[in-house]
């Protein structure tokens, strides 16, 4: 069973950049993934970030950024805000209808 | 403007079924596929199924396959989950969520999410 990975937690400074990354536990991540990234608040219903690996969701600010580096895809936050200290969840499509989630990064701004 | 709203969640005895519900305005359901992403309390998120925009692709996660069933009706514009041999694994708020084409992962819309406690 291929596992969804990301990091269990990230810091960043306020205006600063953070990468996270989303791997698999065997293989690269490509663009037939279709990579998708969500910030998610305690109490609060997902937000969609990121889309088929780079598309920016309605209403997102540009300094939310995807795309693929190396073996897997990544999100990019510039000029970090305090209210961006979220949970971030990647997923990945499997093929066969079948998507995964990866077990979220929780995002640090101090 | 586009919405989803879940229904349908309460607390169910395990073994027992449950009937959740999608119901979406400023758009229609069929034109896409659609999700049902679950999160469990204090755990991230989980796929759970997606039914193709034209009804012919029903796909489940490993953890609900042969209990839990994916469907739409057109004609009232909502997405259903049927969920049946409920255990206390199936705790959980549970999303409905628009795909991005096909059967792709979730894009941009979500609902708020209705929750599901299995409990005796």
């Amino acid at each position: 069973q291929t596992v969804v990975t990301q990091e269990p937690s990230f810091s960043v400074s306020p205006g600063g950049t953070v990468t996270l990354t989303c791997g698999l536990s065997s293989g690269s991540v490509s663009s037939s993934h279709y990579s998708s990234w969500y910030q998610q608040t305690p109490g609060q219903a997902p937000r969609t970030l990121i889309y088929t690996t780079n598309t920016r969701s309605s209403g997102v600010p540009d300094r939310f950024s995807g795309s693929l580096l190396g073996n897997k895809a990544a999100l990019t936050i510039t000029g970090a805000q305090a209210d961006d200290e979220s949970s971030y969840y990647c997923v990945l499509y499997m093929g066969s209808g079948i998507s995964v989630f990866g077990g979220g990064t929780k995002l640090t701004v101090l | 403007q586009v919405q989803l709203v879940e229904s349908g969640g309460g607390v169910v005895q395990p073994g027992r079924s449950l009937r959740l519900s999608c119901a979406g305005s400023g758009f229609i359901l069929s034109s896409r596929g659609m999700h049902w992403v679950r999160q469990a309390p204090g755990k991230g998120l989980e796929w759970v199924a997606v039914i193709s925009h034209d009804g012919s692709g029903k796909y489940y996660a490993d953890s609900v396959k042969g209990r839990f069933t994916i469907s739409r009706d057109d004609s009232k514009n909502t997405l259903y989950l049927q969920m049946n041999s409920l255990n206390a694994e199936d705790t959980a708020v549970y999303y409905c969520a628009k795909a991005a084409f096909g059967v792709a992962p979730p894009a941009d819309f979500w609902g708020q999410g209705t929750l599901v406690t299995v409990s005796s």
